[in-house]
């Protein structure tokens, strides 16, 4: 079953405006991460977020996690075209012998429009 | 730096059918996960191999099984193809459980 929930799930935009996306999920975690999808190619990994993290960023990207809401929000900067994917958040779930399983979201399908 | 690769790129069998898919891992990583990802859904966990043995299953039936080699490669077999297991399988590489990092992904269709 789905940890995560992605909303919106769908958000279209004018090129160089700012994007935000949120992702709720339901159980405790370690860590949550966001990945990238091109056109229902591979995963890009994009941010990883600790659970004692309450921001991080990187170039163009900002990830806040609130553990009290068990939410994060995954904000895009200044869109270019390139952006146009579908964003997902995951959730690392530690199992049994350490294993880490990640729990996803539908996810948010982003349109950057010109 | 080779990243991780996916063999074939995609794959067409009928119901009834046998599916083998292959996974080689990032240089340097030691772990492999798969995951399914059905067409407009997020991916779900199949399992995770570590030193050659099956670490953790999701909820998926005893039709998908697996198998890690000593250079880390794995490999993703599907029996008895149903309809439903037309998907997106992903493959993942992990340093033990560190971020995992995504293959360009199998897409199987199964007719």
């Amino acid at each position: 079953s789905q940890q995560g929930e992605e909303d919106p799930q769908a958000l279209s935009i004018q090129e160089g405006e700012n994007a935000t996306m949120n992702c709720s999920y339901k159980t405790s975690i370690n860590n949550l991460q966001w990945y990238k999808q091109n056109s229902g190619r591979g995963l890009v990994h994009l941010i990883l977020i600790r659970s004692n993290e309450r921001e991080k960023h990187s170039g163009r990207l900002r990830v806040t996690l609130d553990t009290s809401k068990k939410s994060s929000s995954l904000l895009i900067t200044a869109s270019r075209a390139a952006d146009t994917a579908s964003y997902f958040c995951a959730t690392d779930k530690r199992g049994i012998q350490g294993a880490q399983k990640l729990v996803f979201g539908q996810g948010t399908r982003l349109t950057i429009n010109p | 730096d080779a990243g991780v690769t996916q063999s074939p790129t995609h794959l067409i069998k009928t119901r009834g059918q046998q599916v083998t898919l292959r996974c080689s891992p990032k240089s340097g990583h030691d772990t492999v996960s798969w995951y399914q990802q059905a067409l407009g859904q997020g991916p779900q966990f199949i399992f995770q191999y570590y030193e050659e043995e099956e670490r953790q299953r999701g909820n998926f039936p005893d039709r998908f099984s697996g198998h890690q080699f000593p250079n880390y490669s794995s490999e993703l077999n599907v029996n008895a193809l149903l309809l439903g297991d037309s998907a997106l399988y992903l493959c993942a590489s992990s340093w033990g459980s560190r971020e995992q990092f995504f293959g360009p992904g199998t897409r199987l269709t199964v007719l």
